[in-house]
């Protein structure tokens, strides 16, 4: 069946890096983009960005760029999100989700959505 | 504060139809499809609607999804106590050129 397993959950202090792992399983890897979804506790969901795993292109939301890396190992099947400069504010669950593109009617409209999460990756940051 | 607006709360009885909104602009909502996921407690979210208004397979004809301009809805109909979640929106959002959520709507059955 398709899945997304995630790293195991990690405590870092502020000011540190943090690199979670995604292995893809039961689909083509490099068919489909990763992305990323973060989760404060008791809060939403946020976006953090996409990798395609073919090229290795990347888009990241505004609010992360400069500070986070996605990369892929396609011998393994694995996606990274990479966070730095990490602060109290960046604990949180970490999500990777496997990322399509449905049909659209109108060559201006982009249907994206996420069919496949990962159970997701504790990350806190505490000094 | 998300983009995309949802009311924090809805709830309703075993039986009964409920309905979500999600509202954005013309740079989301306005111009693209939306997307709803299901979180149950201390769970990963679940693909819960797609392109608007398609449902995965495994997913109960009772949840269904719409929209209209800037805003979407997802209504749940036959509301059961499993359905006890949080619901959030999605949409790619022209401007940011990103995805964007809504803030969540957690849903109560009574």
């Amino acid at each position: 069946q398709v899945q997304l397993v995630q790293s195991g959950a990690e405590v870092k202090k502020p000011g540190a890096s943090v690199k979670v792992s995604c292995k893809a399983s039961g689909y083509t890897f490099s068919s489909n983009d990763i992305n990323w979804v973060r989760q404060a506790t008791g809060q939403g969901l946020e976006w953090m960005g996409w990798m395609n795993p073919n090229s290795g292109n990347t888009g990241y939301a505004q609010k992360f760029q400069g500070r986070v890396t996605m990369t892929r190992d396609t011998s393994t099947s694995t996606a990274y999100m990479e966070l730095s400069s990490l602060r109290s504010e960046d604990t949180a669950v970490y999500y990777c989700a496997r990322g399509n593109i449905g049909y659209c009617s109108s060559t201006s409209c982009y249907d994206y959505y996420m069919d496949v999460w990962g159970k997701g990756t504790t990350v806190t940051v505490s000094s | 504060q998300s983009v995309l607006t949802q009311p924090p709360s809805a709830s309703g009885t075993p039986g009964q139809r409920v309905t979500i909104s999600c509202s954005g602009s013309t740079s989301n909502i306005g111009s693209n499809p939306v997307s709803w996921y299901q979180q149950l407690p201390e769970t990963a979210p679940k693909l819960l609607i797609y392109s608007t208004n398609q449902r995965p397979s495994g997913v109960p004809d009772r949840f269904s999804g719409s929209k209209s301009g800037t805003s979407a809805s997802l209504a749940i109909s036959g509301l059961q106590s499993e359905d006890e979640a949080d619901y959030y929106c999605a949409a790619w959002d022209d401007g940011l050129n990103g995805l964007v959520f809504g803030g969540g709507t957690k849903l109560t059955v009574l």
